[in-house]
C-alpha cells in the first residue's frame, strides 16, 4: 500500500535554532501534501497545504515565516520550524493523497519536536 | 470547515462489538466519509471509507445512513489493540483538506 515516510521521528533542539522535518511518499507521487500539528490530548490541526513547485497555502493563524514549507519534488515535502521556541514543541504529522482524494489519505508516523 | 460530531469517548469489553456514531449533517452528495484511527504517538491510520453503501473490510464495517447525514463505524470484536482515538472525516467544500474533529477515544477493557 501507499506509504508516507516521515523523519525524524523525534527531535530535541535548543531555543532559537531551526529544525527540518521531512515527509516522503515512497511508492507514489504526491503533488499535494499536508502538514498537521497536534498538542497532547488534542486533535490534529491543519497547518498548511504543500504544493509541488509552488508556494504552500497556510491556514489562518499559522505564521509563514515561522513554518517554512518546501515541496521541491513529487515525493518530498519539508517543514522547517525556524527560531524554535518551547511553545513550538508538538507532534507534527504529514499526509498525502495516493490517488483520488475520495479514496483516502496516507499519514506519516509523526515527528515529536521538543524545544528546550 | 467540514464538521463532524462524535462522542468524546466510549468503553467496550474485549471481544465485544463497538459501534461508533458520527454525525455529518453538512456533507454533500459527492463527499466520501472516511474513518481513521490514531494510536498514541503515531500518525492516523486508515480504517475505512464509503460513499453511500455500507462497506466492510478486515478492520471494520461502515454503516451509512440513507440520508448520509450520519454513519456508524463498527468494530465487530474489539481487542486491546483497538484502543485508539477514532476520527470520522469528510473533505467537504474545502476541497482536498481533511479537517479533524475531536474524535472518539475508545477504551477496551480486558
Amino acid at each position: 500500500g501507499a506509504v508516507v515516510s516521515q523523519h525524524p521521528s523525534r527531535v530535541i533542539c535548543k531555543s532559537g535554532t531551526s529544525v527540518k522535518i521531512e515527509c516522503r511518499s515512497l511508492d507514489f507521487q504526491a503533488t499535494t501534501m499536508f502538514w498537521y500539528r497536534q498538542f497532547p490530548k488534542k486533535s490534529l490541526m491543519l497547518m498548511a497545504t504543500s504544493n509541488e513547485g509552488s508556494k504552500a497555502t497556510y491556514e489562518q493563524g499559522v505564521e509563514k515565516d515561522k513554518f517554512l514549507i518546501n515541496h521541491a519534488s513529487l515525493t518530498l515535502s519539508t517543514l522547517t520550524v525556524t527560531s524554535a521556541h518551547p511553545e513550538d514543541s508538538s507532534f507534527y504529522i504529514c499526509s498525502a493523497i495516493p490517488g483520488s482524494v475520495d479514496y483516502g489519505y496516507t499519514f506519516g508516523s509523526g515527528t515529536r519536536l521538543t524545544v528546550v | 470547515d467540514a464538521k463532524t460530531t462524535q462522542p468524546n469517548s466510549m468503553e467496550s469489553n474485549e471481544e465485544e462489538p463497538v459501534h461508533l456514531p458520527c454525525n455529518h449533517s453538512t456533507i454533500s452528495g459527492t463527499d466520501y466519509i472516511h474513518w481513521y484511527r490514531q494510536l498514541p504517538s503515531q500518525g492516523p491510520e486508515y480504517v475505512i471509507h464509503g460513499l453511500t453503501s455500507n462497506v466492510n473490510n478486515r478492520m471494520a464495517s461502515l454503516a451509512i445512513a440513507e440520508d448520509r447525514k450520519s454513519s456508524t463505524l463498527i468494530l465487530h470484536r474489539a481487542t486491546l489493540r483497538d484502543a485508539a482515538v477514532y476520527y470520522c472525516i469528510y473533505s467537504g467544500a474545502a476541497g482536498n483538506k481533511l479537517t479533524f474533529g475531536g474524535g472518539t477515544r475508545v477504551l477496551v477493557k480486558p
